[in-house]
């Protein structure tokens, strides 16, 4: 098994571009999620997906659109990039063992937007 | 909201000494998971230790165990025998039972001192 993989592991954009990052899994796992990490303030939940078709919003979901149309994959869009997207996003999948949520993580996107 | 407090932006230890790495959180619910997750350079989060809120007993993976304090809201992390590849950024986290979503700490960075 890959376990979880994302594209690209590093990124630039200017300000206003669009931009797809992209996460798949071949885990099985119904459950995805997309957080990102700034410096001091931990990992934040942008959006999760508790299976195909069905998505909702984390903790801090403006500026990012998701999808998903297969269990396997669960891209983040960024629809017009500000430089405070500037972080690194890291997707997970998880599956539940009696309400226990067992995270696994991908190796992350550095996104850097001028 | 739930929110999870680590106070020790920075450690540091000896080879072959124990550390303790302390974080709080804040939750009104009753049933909940606990979570240590460590980032090495390579920026991969690993989970290392997941504590149970219904179970009393301190869970324990090899020379990583925790302090759990239900009422004070107190989830420490002590690393025994320090080695070299345990020096990364560490990370308490929460989840309410039958949710996905984990709430992160801000991180502690661990240094070991050869």
């Amino acid at each position: 098994n890959a376990g979880v993989t994302q594209t690209p592991k590093f990124q630039v954009l200017k300000t206003g571009q669009s931009m797809t990052l992209q996460c798949a899994q071949d885990m099985n796992h119904e459950y995805m999620s997309w957080y990102r990490q700034d410096p001091g303030m931990g990992l934040r939940l942008i959006h999760y997906s508790v299976g195909a078709g069905i998505t909702d919003q984390g903790e801090v979901p403006n500026g990012y659109n998701v999808s998903r149309s297969t269990t396997e994959d669960f891209p983040l869009r960024l629809l017009s990039a500000a430089p405070s997207q500037t972080s690194v996003y890291f997707c997970a999948s998880s599956y539940s063992t009696w309400g226990i949520y067992e995270q696994y993580f991908g190796p992350g996107t550095r996104l850097t937007v001028t | 909201a739930q929110t999870v407090t680590q106070s020790q932006p920075e450690m540091s230890v000896q080879e072959a000494e124990t550390v303790t790495l302390s974080c709080t959180y804040d939750t009104s619910e009753s049933d909940y998971y606990l979570f240590w997750y460590k980032q090495p350079p390579s920026r991969q989060m690993i989970l290392v230790i997941r504590q149970e809120a219904y179970k009393q007993q301190n869970a324990t993976e090899n020379r990583f165990s925790v302090n759990f304090q239900k009422a004070a809201k107190s989830f420490s992390l002590k690393i025994s025998d320090s080695q070299l590849g345990d020096a990364a950024m560490y990370f308490c986290a929460y989840s309410i039972q039958g949710a996905q979503k984990l709430v992160f700490g801000q991180g502690t960075r661990l240094t070991i001192n050869p």
